[in-house]
């Protein structure tokens, strides 16, 4: 079963932070968090494991509650580069498939 | 620079054809998969490999198949193509690390 994002889309003034959650309804071990500009392939941002280990963008940071089975990605200080389509894509082992969420859309303006 | 090739970016097939779509990888990468985007579905995951010659149905596997003879090259086939297979394929391939996965660029299928 899929993950759910929330919200769907969101729209920012550059500088401003945004949240976008990722909950799922199956234990999880790990959850990546990628971002696909328009007509491009999604890129990595940032993994987290169970257990608390991560790694990931310099300049993006995110929680991964294991109890609830969500995770949350924080954009601060946005940047007009940051619009794109972010997806959280959860799996249950490591290096293991992921099922991925039907995307927030951010939207950064000047 | 680390990559995951597919070998159209765009394809026009009719309906009924056999579809062949290759993405070859060149990090040496023991996992592969395919998945199918479409707005407002996400990715969906059609058939990963986790070694060669080793398959395994995704969620959504119906109408499709997949071959992995070598590690670089995992490829999918759709046996034969209807209207609603039309959409964007992408092809992606992880270490099982903590790098995540390396994605291709898509190919977009249109069957007619």
């Amino acid at each position: 079963q899929q993950p759910v994002q929330s919200p769907q889309a969101v729209i920012l003034r550059e500088g401003e932070d945004a949240v976008i959650n990722c909950s799922s309804s199956k234990a999880l071990y790990s959850v990546h968090w990628y971002r696909q500009k328009h007509g491009e392939a999604p890129v990595f941002l940032m993994i987290l494991l169970k257990g608390g280990e991560q790694k990931g963008h310099d300049k993006i940071s995110a929680s991964f509650n294991e109890k609830k089975q969500q995770s949350s990605l924080y954009l601060t200080a946005s940047q007009l580069s940051y619009s794109g389509t972010y997806f959280c894509g959860t799996g249950g082992a490591q290096g293991g498939k992921l099922i991925f969420g039907q995307g927030t859309e951010l939207s950064v303006k000047p | 620079d680390v990559k995951v090739t597919q070998s159209s970016r765009y394809l026009v097939k009719r309906t009924g054809e056999k579809v062949f779509l290759e993405c070859v990888q060149d990090m040496d990468h023991e996992n592969m998969f395919w998945y199918r985007q479409d707005p407002g579905l996400g990715l969906r995951l059609i058939y990963f490999s986790y070694d060669v010659k080793m398959k395994e149905k995704g969620d959504i596997p119906e109408g499709y198949s997949v071959s992995r003879e070598k590690k670089e090259r995992f490829s999918l086939i759709l046996e034969s193509a209807s209207t609603n297979q039309t959409s964007m394929y992408l092809c992606a391939s992880s270490s099982g690390g903590l790098d995540g996965y390396t994605f291709g660029s898509g190919t977009r299928l249109t069957v007619v």
